[in-house]
């Protein structure tokens, strides 16, 4: 298995909704991230998990919240969200995250709109 | 800050024509990744290069790194249809970037039948 798969594809809220943003892989990596990328621009990354522990956190908003309940589930939890916020979110794991040559794996992202 | 630039942005050709995608920093890389994204989807890795110098081809494409790990060139020959996509470079950094990609804006590449 060398997927990483995301729910939901698509998600379409209201700025006062709450809702959650899903990541596994099942191919024992142990770095886990979240990036954004809006439409025609890169990826930007948002979090990284290294060991189920948060190392990086890119200056992200507090209505985006990550959380790694183990090592093959990646999640980020969305509250009070900006139609800016409208986005593709894609989730990528590595086998570590220490060292150089590192491969990501992407998802196919989850498709975000805020109306 | 570490930047990746991308060039061109956009890509036009026909089908059977060769073309040369290239990324360039002021700032050194450990390793330098290319990546191909289809619309609605995630990247894909296409090749690491990790050495100065270093050339890997994989079918029709031919990827550079440069001799002081700076730039990095992907070339197609004779492009075809399933090449469209978005082609990114993204570099690895060394010491407290390490292990954060920096990606390239991309190259959006059309190949017309």
């Amino acid at each position: 298995d060398t997927e990483v798969t995301q729910t939901p594809k698509h998600l379409v809220m209201g700025m006062t909704n709450k809702k959650s943003l899903k990541c596994e892989q099942h191919m024992g990596h142990r770095a886990m991230y979240w990036y954004k990328q809006k439409a025609k621009k890169p990826p930007e990354l948002m979090f990284v998990y290294s060991y189920e522990k948060l190392s990086i956190n890119e200056s992200v908003p507090s209505r985006f919240s990550p959380e790694c309940p183990n090592s093959s589930l990646l999640n980020l939890h969305l509250h009070a969200l900006q139609p800016e916020d409208s986005a593709l979110y894609l989730c990528a794991s590595s086998q570590d995250r220490a060292g150089t040559n590192e491969k990501l794996f992407f998802g196919s992202g989850t498709q975000l709109s805020v109306l | 800050t570490q930047l990746l630039e991308q060039s061109p942005q956009f890509l036009s050709i026909q089908e059977g024509e060769n073309l040369t995608v290239y990324c360039n920093s002021s700032s050194v890389f450990s390793s330098l990744q290319w990546y191909r994204q289809e619309p609605g989807e995630g990247p894909v890795l296409l090749v690491t290069v990790v050495t100065g110098g270093e050339v890997k081809k994989l079918k029709r494409l031919t990827f550079q790194f440069g001799d002081a790990r700076k730039d990095s060139s992907l070339h197609i020959t004779a492009a075809q249809p399933g090449d469209t996509g978005l082609y990114l470079c993204a570099g690895e950094g060394y010491g407290g970037s390490q292990g954060n990609l920096i990606f390239g804006k991309g190259t959006k590449l059309s190949v017309k039948p």
